[in-house]
């Protein structure tokens, strides 16, 4: 089945010590997303590649980066995490961008990140 | 400012029963409307959709209604089952170009059998 798959599920890290999540496709999508959950609250966008096209959202910490080195994979990399970083990372896909197909978006299962 | 809102945190149905989950917004701009369903420890999946041009949808057991003038949103599981049980978001896009999803926070539904 085409699906959307993040590694690790759970992670671990320490105060400042960098983190790369990982997140990969089989949908050949052109849009991959990465949004950031904590509990209770709605998943919030962080930024998301057109094909190779970044778009960071305007509220996102520098902290926080991503790259996509082909249209299958998407990493995101968090340099120094604090502890209000711990969430759930949900990574998504959509096959072009929202509100020009309304497609909806297609979600791994997340990986939990927990600060230590 | 969040203009997707989910004012119940929660909700209880009997099995059988119909569940109703609200959704409302305050972009009157948004013009595509979903509702995501969200089992623990999985991502959301995808579970039904509406247009602005619409004022319902349904698919099955599941109906959205959209009611543009009060800006509201709602979705209807009849009959209910156990497995309905998660949590559901509500999200809004507007058209044209790229434009983020805005989720709302979440119900979580539990049917009891």
């Amino acid at each position: 089945d085409a699906m959307v798959i993040q590694n690790p599920r759970y992670q671990v890290t320490q105060f400042g010590k960098p983190v790369t999540l990982s997140c990969s496709q089989t949908l050949n999508h052109n849009v991959m997303y990465w949004y950031q959950q904590k509990s209770s609250q709605a998943p919030k966008l962080l930024f998301h590649y057109y094909d190779k096209d970044f778009n960071n959202e305007a509220d996102t910490p520098d902290n926080f980066q991503s790259r996509r080195p082909n249209t299958s994979f998407c990493f995101l990399d968090i340099r120094s995490p604090g502890l209000g970083d711990a969430a759930m990372y949900l990574c998504a896909t959509s096959r072009d961008l929202v509100g020009l197909s309304n497609q909806p978006q297609h979600f791994g299962d997340g990986t939990r990140l927990s600060i230590l | 400012d969040q203009q997707v809102k989910q004012n119940s945190p929660s909700l209880s149905v009997q099995e059988g029963r119909i569940s109703i989950l609200n959704c409302d917004y305050t972009n009157s701009m948004f013009d595509y409307f979903l509702w995501y369903k969200k089992y623990p420890a999985e991502g959301p999946t995808f579970l039904i959709s509406i247009s602005s041009i619409k004022d319902k949808n349904e698919d099955g057991r599941f109906t959205v209604f959209l009611n543009k003038s009060a800006k509201h949103l709602s979705l209807h599981i009849v009959p209910s089952q156990p497995g309905d049980s998660a949590v559901y978001f509500c999200a809004a896009s507007f058209a044209g170009g790229y434009q983020k999803v805005t989720f709302g926070t979440g119900t979580k539904l539990q049917v009891i059998p």
